[in-house]
């Protein structure tokens, strides 16, 4: 099993429209939960963070179900620039070598075209 | 102005022959990732650098290697390019902790012949 799971998709939506992105992780120890988009042949770039009491930022609201290990994207009114790859990603503080980091998990993300 | 610096942005190697991938920051991050990324997949953590100190995922070939010289630097040398190499290779920098943003630089895509 993947340790982050997404619908591939591609999403294809007309502007205006909401969609919704799920995801799931497997590691209950998981302590900080992202999405990032990446577009096409670009560096992935953080979208927002997850918080459990939900959270929401213009257009894009995320929410977190830590019981059921679940993440969720929402994009309202979707644009033609929101075309992109939304990637799920969820964080843990690891420990090697005597030093403890930030690492990151990536799901492989789900594929969203706006078109007009 | 750019925060995380890959060069080249595309690099062509042949079959079997040393490539060196860079990276650089103006962050003064203590943490500074390689990631490989093949086509519609995730981008996988190949190691990380805190501050000196290395680490290699267990699941890292022998074939990737890294250096550190200073804070700013950090390289991704490939011994022995296969064809299964080939793909965008993402340095990634953040302060350290599990909720903190990664920044990533702009890639570099690897082709090998």
């Amino acid at each position: 099993r993947k340790e982050v799971e997404q619908d591939p998709g591609p999403f294809n939506v007309p502007e205006g429209a909401t969609v919704a992105f799920n995801c799931t992780y497997s590691n209950s120890a998981s302590q900080s939960f992202f999405w990032y988009r990446q577009d096409c042949r670009k560096e992935p770039k953080l979208l927002m963070s997850v918080y459990s009491s939900g959270n929401e930022d213009g257009r894009f609201t995320a929410q977190l179900n830590r019981a059921s290990q679940y993440i969720s994207l929402l994009i309202r009114d979707s644009k033609l620039s929101d075309s992109a790859t939304y990637l799920c990603v969820v964080g843990l503080q690891d420990y090697a070598g005597g030093t403890s980091y930030g690492k990151l998990t990536f799901g492989q993300g789900t594929i969203l075209t706006v078109h007009p | 102005d750019a925060m995380v610096i890959q060069n080249p942005r595309y690099q062509v190697t042949q079959f079997g022959k040393p490539v060196t991938l860079s990276c650089s920051q103006t962050l003064n991050h203590n943490v500074m990732y390689w990631y490989q990324q093949k086509s519609s997949q995730a981008p996988k953590l190949l190691f990380h650098y805190y501050d000196k100190d290395f680490n290699n995922e267990a699941d890292t070939p022998d074939n990737f290697q890294s250096r550190r010289p200073n804070t700013s630097f950090c390289f991704l040398d490939i011994r022995s390019p296969g064809l299964g190499d080939a793909a965008m290779y993402l340095c990634a920098t953040s302060r350290g902790l599990a909720g903190d943003t990664q920044y990533f630089g702009p890639g570099t895509r690897l082709t090998v012949l």
